[in-house]
């Protein structure tokens, strides 16, 4: 198993461009989120996914955007980039709602906005 | 919104002491998490507790739910230099959302 995967690791963008963050997993896990991380913030979510077709928002999550259109996959798109998107984000996955909150975290895509 | 407070936001200790971190909330949780990430890495789950008072270790590490059910702790035993990096600590509820604390940093002196 190849586990939470996560494309690019690296990325620079323009102020205004537009980009999808790539997130899959292989554990056929019903719950996906996405977190950003900013030095001396800790994780922040921004979105999350109890199975395909189901999104809902976390605590940050204007400026960007998510579908679930299948079990696998959980991309992340950014509308029009701006310099407060510069962070590290993180796709997670775990197996379930109820207890199940043991979260495998991707290796994180490094994000920067000029 | 729910916070975790986390304490202390870092710490240097010798190489073999112990290292102890709490995680407070003004909420409360059903599940208490404690992950550890590495530089350049994803975090990575060391502990889960579901239970008010459970008390789990993992290796050197021991973590406890809080009787309240909004404080948890992580001990380390015998720090060793692996054991760098940040710590985080997590709070979930049936929502289904999990609330992550802004971690502490340890440093191992040599």
């Amino acid at each position: 198993n190849a586990g939470v995967t996560q494309t690019p690791k690296f990325q620079v963008l323009k102020t205004g461009q537009s980009m999808t963050l790539q997130c899959a997993q292989d554990m056929n896990h019903e719950y996906m989120s996405w977190y950003r991380q900013d030095p001396g913030m800790g994780l922040r979510l921004i979105h999350y996914s109890v199975g395909a077709g189901i999104t809902d928002q976390g605590e940050v999550p204007n400026g960007y955007n998510v579908s679930r259109s299948t079990t696998e996959d959980f991309p992340l798109r950014l509308l029009s980039a701006a310099p407060s998107q510069t962070s590290v984000y993180f796709c997670a996955s775990s197996s379930g709602t109820g207890y199940s909150y043991e979260q495998y975290f991707g290796p994180g895509t490094r994000l920067t906005v000029t | 919104g729910q916070q975790l407070n986390q304490s202390p936001q870092s710490m240097f200790i010798q190489e073999g002491e112990d290292v102890s971190m709490n995680c407070t909330s003004s909420s409360i949780f059903n599940t208490w998490l404690w992950y550890k990430q590495d530089p350049g890495e994803g975090p990575v789950l060391l502990i889960a507790l579901y239970k008010a008072g459970e008390l789990t270790s993992n290796g050197r590490l021991t973590a406890q739910f809080g009787i309240t059910r909004k404080d948890s702790f992580l001990n380390i035993s015998a720090s060793i230099p692996s054991d760098v990096g940040i710590y985080f600590c997590a709070g979930a509820n049936r929502d289904d959302k999990i609330i992550f604390g802004k971690g502490t940093r340890l440093h191992i002196l040599p």
